[in-house]
């Protein structure tokens, strides 16, 4: 595997249920990120973690909980979603040194779809 | 405030043609700025960056952009289209504090 891996790449989920979003990145940086996708809106940013602490919460709601157990893994883990929380979530990561961040590398994209 | 506006939503292009993708920053610091292409059902692929080296940046695909500070521009540009080009694709602003500012994309259409 190489560059940023995102499971599932398509979820439907109930507004009742509780699944998980999962990012791996395979470049040796580390910072993570979460970003929402959603149709005619600019990408909103979610989450930045920083060798493995969280640096950013962008106001989310707390449906949605992050986890970062290394530097190389990140889950968004999703609860009591609403329907418009349908998105395409993106992973990126990036290499970040003296507080200047290099280039982020995105993953394909979780496609969730609530009903 | 820190900004990027890509100035059209759709490009149609015919296929050899150039392409032309139009973006303008608003910035209070020496941006570093990067496009991204998304294609149908993926993540973002980086086409290019500019964090000022050389004003006109290579990327890949054929693709080149050229950062005008005293328009504060950075448009992208390809001189000869190909249907695997349609896609659409982000003017990008890095904050310098990791946060990127997106532009709103321009989906690029290619006819034969």
């Amino acid at each position: 595997e190489t560059g940023v891996t995102q499971t599932p790449r398509h979820l439907v989920m109930g507004m009742t249920n509780k699944k998980s979003l999962k990012c791996e990145q395979h470049l040796g940086h580390n910072a993570m990120y979460w970003y929402k996708q959603s149709a005619k809106k600019p990408l909103e940013l979610m989450f930045v973690y920083n060798f493995k602490e969280q640096t950013e919460n962008n106001s989310v709601p707390s449906r949605f909980s992050p986890e970062c157990p290394n530097s190389s893994h990140l889950f968004l883990h999703l609860h009591t979603l609403q329907p418009e929380d349908s998105a395409l979530y993106l992973c990126a990561s990036s290499q970040m040194t003296d507080r200047a961040a290099d280039t982020q590398y995105f993953g394909p994209g979780t496609r969730l779809t609530v009903l | 405030a820190q900004s990027v506006t890509q100035l059209d939503s759709h490009v149609s292009v015919s296929e050899g043609t150039p392409v032309l993708l139009r973006c303008n920053y608003s910035s209070s610091y020496s941006p570093s700025l990067f496009w991204y292409v998304q294609h149908p059902n993926k993540g973002l692929q980086l086409l290019l960056k500019y964090t000022s080296a050389a004003t006109l940046v290579k990327g890949i695909n054929g693709f080149e952009a050229e950062f005008k500070k005293s328009e504060t521009s950075f448009h992208l540009t390809k001189p000869s289209a190909h249907m695997s080009d349609a896609a659409e694709y982000f003017c990008v602003l890095n904050t310098g504090f990791q946060k990127l500012v997106f532009g709103t994309g321009t989906r690029l259409l290619v006819s034969p």
